[in-house]
């Protein structure tokens, strides 16, 4: 079956550390996927787009990677603050051209002073 | 400003009525979405649109309908036909519907039935 999943259990980090999040995805084949930020009780806000023929993407201290072959993409968030704490959803379109987007449950990043 | 909003807020529902949820945007975007979010599960989508007056289901249609009669504007009705309708409720619209278009997502509805 298809599925996209993120580490369900929260992520907890000093602050000034990298935090990197996972998300993993199966029999899909995505030309594209994007990573969007959630506050709670608030819509997503997105992120990144990152392009299968892109290695990495970076913006300011974020930075993400996509590998096709382990259907794997890492997010990172260097020199981490408290305000960085969030859920943090990856997202991928299945057939490419719908903008029919299919999100992991997402995983909560919790920064700590 | 430019942006996406849905009301209201909050909203209370009795078993076997039907509500409608409000989504507008004002960014002049073609494709619209509604998604529904369950504590620790990503967003399914419900519903959406590419174009005024036509419109898809999504993975979880059931018991959920929809209109675009105006470019603007995307309501949802959730119908008494849906059994488990408590949720936060998110529409979200994109420029042209194309995988590399960002959403843009309103500040969500949470649905409770009493």
């Amino acid at each position: 079956s298809q599925k996209i999943e993120q580490n369900s259990e929260a992520l907890n980090i000093q602050e000034g550390k990298t935090a990197t999040l996972t998300c993993n995805y199966t029999n899909y084949s995505p030309a594209y996927l994007q990573w969007y930020r959630q506050d709670p009780g608030r819509g997503p806000v997105f992120l990144l787009l990152i392009r299968e023929n892109e290695k990495e993407k970076r913006k300011e201290r974020l930075k993400v990677t996509f590998d096709t072959t382990l259907k794997q993409s890492l997010f990172h968030i260097t020199a981490s603050q408290p305000a960085d704490s969030a859920t943090y959803l990856c997202a991928l379109d299945p057939s490419g051209n719908t903008g029919k987007l299919i999100f992991g449950q997402g995983t909560t990043l919790q920064v700590k002073p | 400003d430019g942006g996406i909003t849905q009301s209201p807020k909050y909203l209370f529902r009795k078993e076997g009525q039907n509500v409608t949820l409000s989504c507008e945007q004002n960014l002049n975007h073609d494709a619209m979405y509604w998604y529904r979010q369950d504590p620790g599960q990503g967003l399914r989508l419900i519903y959406y649109s590419q174009i005024v007056n036509d419109f898809q289901k999504g993975d979880i249609a059931e018991g959920y309908s929809v209109s675009r009669e105006k470019k603007e504007s995307f309501p949802l009705t959730v119908t008494s036909a849906q059994k488990n309708p408590t949720a936060f409720y998110l529409c979200a619209s994109s420029k042209s519907g194309r995988a590399t278009d960002t959403q843009y997502f309103g500040p969500g509805t949470r649905l409770t039935v009493l």
